[in-house]
């Protein structure tokens, strides 16, 4: 497609469920990012995946949250047993490896909300 | 690791007063330097890029120079306007291995007032 694609867009979600969130990156970008912005913050750093590489989860917040991404394509980040303080908006980035200088195309985010 | 730390907002401004908001930032190596834009209800978007030392970046009457001596990326625009009105990222991006994961700063709100 032409730009980063997220779905869904928002999410309701009761607590203690999991959650499934996905991100579409641009076609022939190899690295990913997941971000978190919470209401009225920055981003906060969750993970990054580049090419084979092993990815760089150093900024997952539990063992409740993980991530995967299948070759150079799609990636999902789980939210295992949702707590309320998980309400954010879920920012997905992809970029180009090859040069260093290379900005990073964001989607447009999905909306979690755990009541 | 990487960091960025960049001036705490709010910041609010009048029409056509000359805007400021600083960035400095940790990193080992030749980081390449960005500044986002959120605009309200909207996804985040590259405003200008800076990749060596002395490069201006620019856009939309913006500019920031990265200054490698004072490791500086500071945002400025002569004259503001009300749809300047948004929150401003300062980023960089490392060089080799691992250390090309984008690093963000916290944000700094504009609100532009006519």
């Amino acid at each position: 497609g032409a730009g980063v694609s997220q779905s869904p867009s928002n999410k309701v979600t009761e607590k203690g469920k999991d959650v499934e969130l996905r991100c579409d990156p641009i076609s022939g970008h190899t690295a990913l990012y997941w971000y978190r912005q919470r209401l009225g913050q920055g981003l906060e750093f969750l993970i990054y995946f580049q090419g084979n590489s092993a990815p760089d989860k150093s900024g997952l917040p539990s063992d409740r949250f993980s991530a995967e991404r299948t070759g150079e394509s799609v990636s999902t980040l789980t939210i295992q047993r949702t707590q309320q303080e998980d309400s954010a908006v879920y920012l997905c980035a992809s970029s180009s490896f090859h040069r260093a200088g290379t900005e990073a195309f964001f989607g447009q985010g999905t909306r979690l909300t755990v009541v | 690791g990487n960091s960025v730390t960049q001036m705490e907002g709010p910041v609010t401004l009048s029409e056509e007063a000359f805007l400021t908001i600083n960035c400095t930032y940790t990193a080992t190596g030749y980081p390449s330097l960005f500044w986002y834009v959120q605009y309200p209800g909207e996804g985040l978007q590259l405003l200008l890029k800076a990749t060596k030392a002395d490069d201006k970046g620019s856009n939309k009457g913006f500019e920031a120079t990265y200054r490698k001596e004072t490791t500086s990326f500071h945002l400025e625009k002569g004259s503001v306007q009300v749809s300047d009105s948004a929150v401003y990222f300062c980023a960089l991006r490392g060089s080799g291995g691992s250390n090309y994961k984008l690093t963000f700063g916290k944000g700094t709100l504009l609100t532009v007032n006519p």
